[in-house]
């Protein structure tokens, strides 16, 4: 059974700052997706990761995956608080029918 | 622009109530999915649909039933709602041939069973 394990689960941040949120996963997969939520709304799609070694970035966040890890990051460069959200990654673990695995989320809050 | 839509945001319901939570794409989708959502929990899929009239059992499919008469739409069902299953809604799809087969939710439904 696939797992999927965010770190940290709430992030508070100061305004200018790098960090670093992790998402590990049990079982081989070689596709990877980041979301990101805000408070009382739907899922919004940051990216889609297809291959080891994969890198895709978008203004300050930069995702990036290692398949033989198991382990892709999502890093923040100089935050802001408009980047205060709920960030999932999520795990294809059914390739003929696209069922993912979700992480149970990282709260991340950026403090002015 | 790709688009999901629910029913409702939000929803109210009694104990022993027949729910129906409906979802609709506008864009020829094949694979569409219901999620529920809860704090730490994040979102556990709860039925998914290939195509009309096909469903199959996601991870948490007790207490509720799908429907898929068209390919629009995926109507989620709770035959008899009960407090735990008050909780966030979200349905998601995916479009045709897209490579990387990315899912596009819809806004979701919070629904409160009392």
């Amino acid at each position: 059974e696939l797992k999927v394990e965010q770190n940290p689960l709430f992030l508070s941040m100061q305004e200018g700052k790098n960090y670093t949120i992790y998402c590990n996963y049990s079982t081989t997969s070689d596709r990877l997706y980041w979301y990101r939520q805000d408070p009382g709304k739907s899922l919004e799609s940051l990216f889609v990761l297809l291959s080891n070694g994969a890198v895709k970035q978008e203004g300050r966040l930069m995702a990036s995956l290692d398949t033989k890890a198991r382990l892709s990051t999502l890093h923040i460069t100089a935050a802001v608080h408009d980047l205060s959200a709920t960030y999932f990654c999520a795990v294809v673990r059914d390739f003929g029918n696209e069922k993912l695995t979700f992480g149970t989320g990282t709260r991340l809050t950026i403090i002015p | 622009d790709v688009k999901v839509t629910q029913s409702s945001r939000y929803l109210v319901k009694r104990t022993g109530e027949k729910v129906f939570l409906e979802c609709v794409q506008d864009m020829d989708h094949e694979n569409m999915f219901w999620y529920r959502q809860d704090p730490g929990l994040g979102l556990r899929l709860i039925y998914f649909s290939y195509d009309v009239k096909m469903k199959e059992k996601g991870d948490i499919p007790e207490g509720y039933s799908v429907s898929r008469e068209k390919k629009e739409r995926f109507s989620l069902i709770l035959e008899s709602a009960s407090t735990n299953q008050t909780s966030m809604y979200l349905c998601a799809s995916i479009p045709p041939v897209t490579g990387d087969n990315e899912q596009f939710f819809g806004p979701g439904t919070r629904l409160t069973v009392l």
